[in-house]
């Protein structure tokens, strides 16, 4: 079956450590993105790619890296310049095109040791 | 900087009732709105997706509509089941750019 996956489902972090989540998709889609969930709020975009080795920010990109190596691929690293990055975070993919859904995978949830 | 609210932040109604949950947005200027169901714990299930062209969209015993002038859409669930119970987000989408999207409606059906 088609699908987004994400892994691991949940992560710790110990101070001053980067963390990589990895997101990989095998629905052909072009576009991917990292959005980050606190409790209670609602969804914030940290960074999205529409094609292979290219990325731009979105609203919260400080503290993040990411990279587009391949299509199917789209890690996040939560560098240790990330202060707050316990939250649940969420990767989501769609076809090229402003009317395409996007689908979304199970999330990875970061916590801090 | 485009805002999503919805409303109200939780429901908690009887089985069998019909229900409306409302989103409205700031900016008028959207490709499409799309509405979401989140479980526990889980990831973003895709419900409908609305296009700026469009008035409204129908999946079974759901209904959204969408004024785009007024910055407003509501969903629409007919004869709710406990197996509705979830949050329900919605999203405003401006392109390929990525969705902005409200806190939620956070969703109970009372058997």
């Amino acid at each position: 079956d088609g699908g987004i996956t994400q892994s691991p489902k949940y992560l710790f972090r110990k101070e001053g450590q980067n963390v990589t989540l990895s997101c990989e998709q095998n629905l052909n889609h072009d576009a991917m993105y990292w959005y980050r969930q606190d409790p209670g709020q609602g969804l914030r975009l940290i960074y999205y790619s529409q094609i292979v080795n290219d990325f731009q920010k979105g609203d919260i990109a400080e503290g993040y890296s990411v990279s587009r190596e391949k299509k199917e691929s789209f890690p996040l690293t939560v560098t240790s310049a990330q202060k707050n990055p316990t939250a649940f975070y969420l990767c989501a993919s769609t076809r090229q095109g402003a009317n395409q859904p996007q689908h979304f995978g199970d999330g990875t949830r970061l916590s801090i040791l | 900087k485009q805002e999503v609210t919805q409303i109200p932040a939780a429901l908690s109604v009887p089985e069998g009732e019909n229900l409306v949950l409302n989103c409205s947005f700031t900016d008028s200027a959207i490709y499409n709105l799309q509405w979401f169901r989140q479980d526990p714990g889980k990831g973003l299930t895709s419900l409908l997706l609305i296009q700026s062209s469009q008035r409204e969209q129908t999946s079974g015993r759901l209904n959204a509509s969408l004024d785009k002038s007024s910055g407003r859409s509501t969903l629409y669930i007919a004869a709710s089941q406990p197996g509705d119970s979830a949050t329900y987000l919605c999203a405003v989408g401006g392109g390929a750019d990525g969705l902005t999207f409200g806190k939620g409606t956070h969703l109970i059906i009372q058997p």
